[in-house]
């Protein structure tokens, strides 16, 4: 069974731009979760996407937002980006039950960088 | 909200040896507790997890411990070999909740 896959996996933008990152996840799996990795903050969640809905968000502004598609791709969308949004975007799948504990798998990640 | 604490940063380890990584976690609603190793370039790899109904848990020559009473949680490797060498996260969520927190880290090196 394939993995989740994210693209692009590098990006360079410059601040002030929006930017738009996808992941495809595991094949049944149905819910998308994304993070944020630097090396100051460590990983942090961002959102989680499930029946093209979001469930749940951590602590971002607003400038961050995502969508998830009927087949269960999600997109995450960064806009006017700022130097700080430089980091890798990692996407997580689960097949997302709600009578059992969901591991999450992730995916090789996008590495953004904002000069 | 949830805050996870995990110990040491880095760990350098003689081949064949054994790792200790500890955590602690801060919301006693937490009842899920998954260990990811992410090697260079490469997204986070579950490797192990364990549920609060259950004290230990073993795969080969890995092994994760839970004291609910302390909040604490550790990951146990064995027999050491340079290709355990990589960072080692580990995370805290709530059953049907797919938030995970993420300790800070831990860079495990293995000496050959």
């Amino acid at each position: 069974k394939a993995g989740v896959t994210q693209t692009p996996r590098y990006l360079i933008k410059t601040r002030g731009q929006q930017v738009t990152l996808s992941c495809s996840p595991i094949s049944g799996h149905r819910s998308v979760s994304w993070y944020q990795q630097t090396p100051g903050q460590g990983l942090q969640f961002l959102f989680e996407y499930f029946s093209e809905t979001q469930r749940n968000k951590g602590n971002f502004p607003g400038r961050f937002s995502g969508r998830q598609f009927s087949n269960s791709r999600s997109e995450m969308n960064v806009s006017t980006l700022e130097l700080g949004d430089s980091a890798l975007y990692l996407c997580a799948s689960s097949v997302r039950q709600a009578s059992s504990y969901n591991e999450q798998f992730f995916g090789p990640g996008t590495r953004l960088t904002v000069l | 909200g949830e805050n996870v604490e995990q110990h040491p940063s880095t760990l350098s380890v003689q081949e064949g040896d054994s790792a200790v990584i500890k955590c602690t976690y801060s919301d006693s609603a937490s009842n899920y507790f998954p260990w990811y190793k992410q090697e260079l370039g490469k997204g986070p790899q579950l490797i192990i997890d364990i549920r609060s109904n259950v004290g230990e848990k073993k795969d080969q020559r890995i092994a994760v411990t839970l004291n609910k009473t302390a909040k604490h949680f550790s990951l146990h490797i064995t027999e050491t070999q340079p290709e355990d060498s990589a960072v080692y996260f580990c995370a805290a969520s709530v059953f049907g909740n797919e938030k995970l927190t993420f300790g800070t880290g831990t860079r495990l090196t293995i000496i050959p």
